[in-house]
């Protein structure tokens, strides 16, 4: 399968910066990417869909000025939290599931803490 | 839109035990995945179900597909503190992948 890298694993900002966090497909070309956020004790919930060269699909609820996805190539996704606020401390997850992969493979996760 | 339900929420079991977990969609799936979660860790995936009433079964887990591809289950038998984690089902509708909220096994050593 897949092997999906994802950086930081850990994250804690201030209150209104921003943070960027990548997802690296290392030996797979993912058109297609998923962005996953998990409350504590909660069940993934899916942000967006990163597409290779065009616009992420947001999910409904999801403000896309807010979380800001770039996929400029086939193996790097990466996923901006703007104007940060101690709500949107989460885990963030990718996963690559690209064309003709049925399977997610999932990113280790970075832990966003927002002061 | 497509909902995925999962019972329980929290299972406590005996190591030694029996486990399982259900899940059940609201519309006709592609198939269905199961993902395990360690305490800490991400997703990791261990089994797809593509075919209506299809079991597979990986040493101690048994997955079953329901005959109508609306429901599924995992059963682990003879628990090990090793199974501690969190189960989800995901449904798979054409593109998209919709998670169960997951069943948290603890195993009482």
């Amino acid at each position: 399968g897949a092997v999906v890298s994802q950086h930081p694993s850990r994250v804690i900002c201030k209150s209104g910066t921003s943070v960027k966090i990548e997802c690296r497909s290392l030996d797979f070309q993912a058109t297609t990417m998923f962005w996953y956020r998990q409350f504590p004790k909660q069940s993934l919930m899916l942000m967006a869909t990163s597409n290779e060269g065009s616009k992420a699909t947001y999910e409904q609820g999801v403000e896309k000025d807010k979380f800001l996805i770039n996929h400029a190539s086939l193996t790097l996704s990466t996923l901006t939290v703007t104007s940060a606020h101690p709500e949107d401390s989460s885990f963030y997850i990718c996963s690559v599931g690209g064309s003709g992969a049925n399977v997610l493979t999932f990113g280790a996760g970075s832990r966003l803490t927002v002061l | 839109g497509q909902q995925v339900m999962q019972i329980p929420q929290y299972q406590h079991v005996q190591e030694g035990e029996d486990f399982t977990t259900y899940c059940n969609s609201s519309t006709t799936l592609s198939n269905i995945q199961w993902y395990k979660q360690r305490p800490g860790g991400h997703p990791v995936f261990l089994i797809q179900l593509v075919k209506s009433g299809e079991v597979k079964k990986q040493k101690r887990l048994t997955f079953q597909f329901g005959e109508a591809k609306k429901n599924s289950s995992l059963h682990i038998t003879a628990t090990q503190t090793t199974d501690v984690g969190t189960y989800f089902c995901a449904g798979h509708y054409g593109q998209n992948f919709v998670f169960g909220p997951g069943t948290r096994l603890s195993v009482l050593p």
